[in-house]
């Protein structure tokens, strides 16, 4: 099993309003990843937790708050959005953080800020 | 941040044609992975190299790892409409910030 899954698929919300992006993943990983990626442009680097640690924070803005309540589930809770926010989120997962190892991603969350 | 140049960034070719695309670095990498991805959907992986000039094959798919371990290549042979996609290439093990994408290769396949 090398699936990372991740809800919802689509989700439209208002400037004002709180959400939540969810991933998971039974592989056994120990590495889970938030990446954000905009229409033509390679996926960008947002969180890293590395057994369950937040690990790395690419300078995200603190409306976008990560969370990995167990080594199998990685959130990403969203309050206050900007319409520039709208994109495809993209969860990863592989061995670790570091060294020789594959990394899996999910299909994303396609995610419209109104 | 480890920089992963990747070339070129897009290309349209005919169908029947071949093509490669390169990964470069100045760092060196514990491994490299190369993944394919749709509009709207996630990278699918397709290939990790891990020693240096290794060479591997997915059908029309030629993937080498350098010698250093600091550079890849993609090469495809007769493309295919349906080898259209981003095509990205992803270091790990390259040092703290873990995983570093290339800017990807936008390739479409004209029938």
């Amino acid at each position: 099993d090398t699936e990372v899954t991740q809800t919802p698929k689509h989700l439209v919300m208002g400037m004002t309003n709180k959400k939540s992006l969810k991933c998971e993943q039974h592989m056994g990983h120990r590495a889970m990843y938030w990446y954000k990626q905009k229409a033509k442009k390679p996926p960008e680097l947002m969180f890293v937790y590395s057994y369950e640690k937040l690990s790395i924070n690419e300078s995200v803005p603190s409306r976008f708050s990560p969370e990995c309540p167990n080594s199998s589930l990685l959130n990403l809770h969203l309050h206050a959005l900007q319409p520039e926010d709208s994109a495809l989120y993209l969860c990863a997962s592989s061995q670790d953080g570091r060294g020789s190892t594959e990394a899996f991603f999910g299909q994303g969350t396609r995610l419209t800020v109104v | 941040t480890q920089l992963l140049e990747q070339s070129p960034q897009f290309l349209s070719i005919q169908e029947g044609e071949n093509l490669t695309v390169y990964c470069n670095s100045s760092s060196v990498f514990s491994s490299l992975q190369w993944y394919r991805q749709e509009p709207g959907e996630g990278p699918v992986l397709l290939v990790t190299v891990v020693t240096g000039g290794e060479v591997k094959k997915l059908k029309r798919l030629t993937f080498q790892f350098g010698d250093a371990r600091k550079d890849s290549s993609l090469h495809i042979t007769a493309a295919q409409p349906g080898d259209t996609g981003l095509y990205l290439c992803l270091g790990s093990g390259g040092g703290a910030d873990g995983l570093t994408f290339g800017k990807g290769t936008h390739l479409i396949i004209q029938p």
